[in-house]
């Protein structure tokens, strides 16, 4: 069966530190992989998604951004953290329509 | 654009007192709409996916209906383990299979 692993599982970092967030699938080959965040109140913003190594596509231009080096891996990282990114981060692989999402990362920007 | 609206915000129910979550959708052709439910500080588990208007899918005391402009979560009965945020999501047709809108969710709490 498939897993999705997320760490950290919580994160609390000071404006203008660097981040980097990693999510590892086990289980299955070429997955289709997301980064969504969840604040409080909205519903999940899809940000960015890879359909194979090294393939990105940005959903929300911001100071965000992801990397896929191997197939089952997927990074997102900052090199300037804001305030306003902080939330709720889950990364999902999709099997056709459905999207399973991992245990998520707490971060907290002070 | 696409856009999902699901009410109310929070339930509070009774053990053993049924009712139903909403979640009205708006886009161009639909391609599937999901259900999800989410447990305090963690990810959303996928619970059903519906297809096409007059569809129904069932598990355990949930029930999922579709209709061409919203969705209905059936809570028959519900336990104090069923208390989880529930998410409705909406894919359009078109735009390929990364194209999904999440609705905010409802907050359900099963006092018992």
């Amino acid at each position: 069966s498939q897993t999705i692993h997320q760490w950290p599982a919580t994160l609390v970092q000071p404006v203008g530190s660097p981040l980097s967030l990693e999510c590892t699938v086990e289980g299955t080959s070429n997955p289709n992989l997301y980064w969504y965040r969840q604040a409080a109140g909205r519903g999940l913003q899809l940000l960015f998604y890879s359909v194979g190594i090294g393939q990105i596509s940005s959903e929300v231009p911001q100071n965000l951004s992801a990397s896929r080096p191997q197939d089952r891996q997927f990074i997102l990282s900052s090199k300037k953290l804001l305030l306003s990114d902080s939330g709720f981060y889950l990364c999902a692989w999709r099997d056709w329509g459905e999207q399973y999402f991992g245990p998520g990362t707490r971060l907290t920007v002070t | 654009e696409d856009q999902v609206t699901q009410s109310p915000e929070a339930l509070r129910l009774q053990e053993g007192e049924s009712s139903s979550l909403n979640c009205s959708y708006t886009v161009s052709g639909l391609r599937g709409l999901f259900w999800y439910r989410q447990d305090p500080g963690k990810g959303p588990e996928f619970l059903f996916t519906l297809y096409s208007a007059g569809e129904e899918k069932e598990k355990e005391r949930l029930k999922a209906t579709l209709t061409k402009k919203e969705s209905f979560l059936h809570i028959t009965a519900p336990k104090p383990e069923d208390s989880a945020t529930y998410l409705c999501a909406v894919q359009p047709a078109s735009g390929g299979y990364q194209k999904v809108t999440f609705g905010t969710g409802t907050k359900l709490q099963v006092i018992p």
